[in-house]
């Protein structure tokens, strides 16, 4: 069974926009929320990461919104730009030491046309 | 550079073949990992290695072996190949709690098609 629910699958937005993914987890284990993201050819890379204990992180264009009591959490990306154009994973993660067992979810693949 | 490394880059088997796709990395983390991303799957978590000479199962370990070679090196090897392992292989590392940044880096990947 999926443990990280991620909807949409695809999406399409119009430069200057805001995309929005949203994430849905049922493991309270987790203690730590993660997203990647994945330009063609090339392996995720760490985009931004929030814990548990926090409702909103920023960075730049790109936001978290956390809802513990909910089990969601989103990827806003605000002022949308065609190089943001990539596939995005949101994840939870156990974390046990010096380990970090992470769950995905299925992706995003996001598109922002000009 | 720093980072993950895999090879090869790509490979086309034969149903029943062998192979063993390698990953090394040069950043001194303790942790490695080996997913398999699949349309509509996501990554899926094949094994991992917490540290180095331990090896545990992901989710998905049916059909792979993996070996810890030392702190760098981490393998994962197909014994019998079959077309369901057609897909694109990512190593993965991570250098432990408190590290900047927390949480993976990916190598590149390996696309292994099985015909």
């Amino acid at each position: 069974q999926q443990q990280v629910k991620q909807s949409p699958q695809s999406l399409i937005v119009q430069k200057g926009g805001i995309s929005i993914i949203n994430c849905a987890y049922e493991n309270t284990a987790f203690d730590y929320f993660p997203w990647y993201q994945q330009f063609p050819g090339k392996g995720p890379a760490l985009l931004i990461a929030i814990r548990p204990d926090v409702s909103e992180k920023k960075e730049g264009r790109f936001t978290i919104s956390f809802n513990k009591s909910a089990k969601q959490f989103s990827l806003h990306i605000m002022d949308s730009q065609p190089g943001d154009s990539a596939t995005y994973f949101c994840a939870a993660s156990i974390n046990s030491g010096g380990y970090q067992k992470v769950t995905f979810g299925i992706g995003t693949k996001l598109q922002v046309i000009p | 550079n720093a980072g993950v490394t895999q090879t090869p880059k790509f490979q086309v088997l034969k149903t029943g073949q062998s192979m063993t796709l390698q990953c090394a990395q040069d950043m001194n983390h303790n942790s490695m990992y080996w997913y398999r991303q699949d349309p509509g799957m996501g990554l899926r978590l094949i094994y991992y290695s917490a540290s180095e000479g331990t090896t545990d199962k992901g989710e998905v370990p049916n059909g792979y072996n993996v070996s810890r070679l030392n702190k760098r090196e981490f393998s994962l090897r197909l014994e019998s190949a079959a077309p369901s392992q057609t897909s694109v292989y990512f190593c993965a590392s991570y250098a432990g709690r408190g590290a900047t940044p927390y949480g993976y880096t990916f190598g590149s990947g390996t696309r292994l098609t099985v015909v």
